[in-house]
């Protein structure tokens, strides 16, 4: 079985400043991790995934997060916030192995990004 | 890329009526898809893992006979909501695997009143 723990429940932060989210995970296993976000009401939106290869990872809209082995986390990171980008984000992982494992979240963290 | 359609996004039922949520791959073949529950300001609960042409597997504490899943087809999963009550308002996400993928619907609004 696996868990996931979002250090962080809240994160306020200016626009234009950077952010970081953490997430470490437990897991017996080797496993795929994702982040993703979601706005309110709506479903989720997959940031960046790691399945494999190189341990940083990026996003089309300036988010990275880098695979740490060692210390069991995933966390994201951007160097400059937008107004828009004030939402949810949860850190998941599933299995490595089949494709049809299911995902384990961790409890999210809402960004409110200010101006 | 892949599309997971959701309806209704929103319904309001009586309470003891039943309601039915339709979750659709639209553009890839699903024969794994999963169904969650998110209560406000929470993560996402996994409910079950609904296979295509067999019977679901549903999570510890989560009564199957209440939360019937149907997934008849590679492209489409329900989820009936039975006998409805005010406690099972929340929001329910379906989400479809393809390949190492998993796209979410984009959830229902439910309120049992």
């Amino acid at each position: 079985a696996q868990s996931v723990t979002q250090l962080d429940s809240q994160v306020p932060v200016f626009e234009e400043a950077p952010v970081e989210l953490r997430c470490n995970y437990s897991s017996s296993v080797s496993v795929y991790l994702f982040w993703y976000v979601q706005y309110p009401n709506q479903g989720l939106q997959l940031l960046l995934k790691y399945l494999s290869g190189s341990t940083l990872v990026e996003s089309i809209n300036g988010f990275e997060a880098e695979f740490n082995k060692s210390q069991t986390s995933f966390h994201l990171r951007k160097p400059s916030v937008h107004i828009s980008d004030t939402a949810e984000y949860f850190c998941a992982v599933s299995e490595v192995g089949a494709a049809g494992n299911k995902l384990t979240f961790g409890g999210g963290t809402r960004v409110l990004v200010k101006p | 890329g892949a599309v997971v359609s959701q309806h209704p996004s929103r319904v309001i039922c009586k309470s003891g009526t039943s309601v039915k949520i339709e979750c659709r791959s639209l553009d890839f073949q699903a024969t794994t898809m999963f169904w969650y529950r998110q209560f406000p300001k929470q993560s996402l609960m996994l409910m079950a893992t609904s296979n295509e042409g067999s019977k679901a597997t549903y999570e510890q504490g989560v009564e199957k006979d209440k939360f019937l899943i149907n997934h008849a087809s590679l492209t489409l999963s329900t989820l009936t909501v039975t006998s409805a009550h005010p406690e099972d308002s929340s929001f329910y996400i379906c989400s479809a695997v393809r390949d190492y993928g998993y796209t979410f619907g984009s959830g229902t609004r439910l309120t049992v009143v």
